[in-house]
């Protein structure tokens, strides 16, 4: 597709149930970030791959967040457990490469997360 | 404090007016600056990049960045109906690999 691809675009869960979000980022993105934007709060970064380099999973809030990249293209977020303040927008992001990083995200149109 | 501030509005004016959007932070680290539109529903998207101190302007938008008083603008000449979405700053440096954003403004412009 011509854009960052993610889904499902809603998911409503309860509370103590694992969810997984999907994202296909852009073809020949290198670089491939995960954002959570909650209600009246800015976007927070959760984890960053580069390539084949180790992810920087410095934003993952808790250990109940993981994700993985496979092939280098489509990433999921895994969530377990999950809790009702988790209820947010989950956006994933993707750029060419490094060097460009710092300059244009091509962000998805997000996954709304409701946990009740 | 937080590292970026932003005053998430909603901030209302007519259309024709000239909009002026504006986030502090405290990390002087920071060196490369963008501003985020992200309509409802959607995704963000770069309306403007800048990279240290200085002005940028594109078309009806013109980005400023004062690195001294750690202080960024946005302005939006003759604003229309459609420029009525969620502002967010952004900012990235000193080796981080993630972008911090403001919480967003949210414009209305009303026709």
């Amino acid at each position: 597709g011509a854009g960052v691809s993610q889904s499902p675009s809603n998911k409503v869960t309860e509370k103590g149930k694992d969810v997984e979000l999907r994202c296909d980022p852009i073809s020949g993105h290198t670089a491939l970030y995960w954002y959570r934007q909650s209600l009246g709060q800015g976007l927070e970064f959760l984890i960053y791959f580069q390539g084949n380099s180790a992810p920087d999973k410095s934003g993952l809030p808790s250990d109940r967040f993981s994700a993985e990249r496979t092939g280098g293209s489509v990433s999921t977020l895994t969530i377990q457990r999950t809790q009702q303040e988790d209820s947010a927008v989950y956006l994933c992001a993707s750029t060419p490469d490094r060097a460009t990083a710092g300059e244009k995200l091509f962000f998805g149109s997000g996954t709304q997360l409701s946990v009740l | 404090q937080k590292e970026v501030e932003q005053d998430p509005g909603p901030l209302s004016v007519p259309e024709g007016a000239i909009v002026s959007l504006n986030c502090t932070y405290s990390n002087s680290a920071f060196q490369y600056f963008m501003w985020y539109r992200q309509y409802s529903r959607k995704g963000p998207e770069l309306l403007m990049y800048t990279y240290s101190s200085g002005n940028k302007e594109d078309g009806r938008f013109t980005a400023q960045v004062d690195k001294s008083s750690k202080y960024i603008s946005l302005f939006i000449r003759d604003s229309q109906p459609s420029d009525s979405a969620t502002y967010l700053c952004a900012m990235r440096g000193g080796g981080a690999d993630g972008l911090t954003f403001g919480k967003g403004t949210h414009l209305i412009i009303q026709p």
